[in-house]
């Protein structure tokens, strides 16, 4: 159990289009999920949280109109990246907990987003 | 500032021997202690979760100790073996739960035949 998925797994788009990342519990119902960023030989940065029905939380430094969130339902969660430039290549991850922000973070296989 | 760090960076070992991998952490208050593996190009996954009270933790060859007194923690892996080549990585959380986790910058383990 407590499986999470991404789609796609990985992604390569030119400089300027838009990037959606889709993140979803198989077989749980999550009330919160996170997106994290990670970039090569480095740990993974929190970028947000997101609870189902409410606006996402952003962490300092994250711009909350590029990286844009939705959690439409309790199995899913998008991360679009806006107007996408080659510094925003990276790892993107996501992962969600079960029955809230307090509980344990299950994450996903991660999407590899490459801009050129 | 609440941080989590790694020794060493870098591994290299022969398959089917032993290896331990550090975690000294400065995050206060403190709730619990996670070792995950990441595979190159894969979300972590969980080994091993330690509280407060907890010493020691195992699964299968994975070995997690913990000293509460001193913010250390080991992962010990025994008998390795060519698919443990990955990235560990040591998590703290810093609040009741586990959100806002403090990632550590990992160890990356390679396992050579």
């Amino acid at each position: 159990g407590a499986v999470v998925s991404q789609h796609p797994s990985w992604v390569i788009c030119k400089s300027g289009t838009s990037v959606k990342i889709e993140c979803r519990s198989l077989d749980f119902q999550a009330t919160t999920m996170f997106w994290y960023r990670q970039f090569p030989k480095q740990s993974l940065m929190l970028m947000a949280t997101s609870n189902e029905g409410s606006k996402a939380t952003y962490e300092q430094g994250v711009e909350k109109d590029k990286f844009l969130i939705n959690h439409a339902s309790l199995t899913l969660s998008t991360l679009t990246v806006t107007s996408a430039h080659p510094e925003d290549s990276s790892f993107y991850i996501c992962s969600a907990a079960i029955g809230g922000p307090g509980n344990e973070q299950f994450f996903g296989p991660g999407t590899r987003l490459t801009v050129l | 500032k609440n941080q989590v760090e790694q020794s060493p960076q870098s591994l290299i070992i022969l398959e089917g021997k032993n290896c331990t991998l550090q975690c000294n952490y400065t995050v206060s208050p403190f709730s619990n202690l996670r070792w995950y593996k990441q595979d190159t190009g894969r979300g972590p996954v969980s080994l091993t979760i330690m509280t407060f009270s907890e010493n020691t933790k195992s699964n299968g060859r994975y070995t997690a100790t913990l000293d509460a007194d001193t913010k250390q923690s080991s992962l010990h892996i025994t008998a390795s073996q060519l698919s443990d080549s990955a990235s560990y990585i040591c998590v703290v959380s810093g609040v009741v739960g586990f959100q806002k986790l403090v990632f550590g910058t990992g160890t990356r383990l390679l396992v050579s035949p």
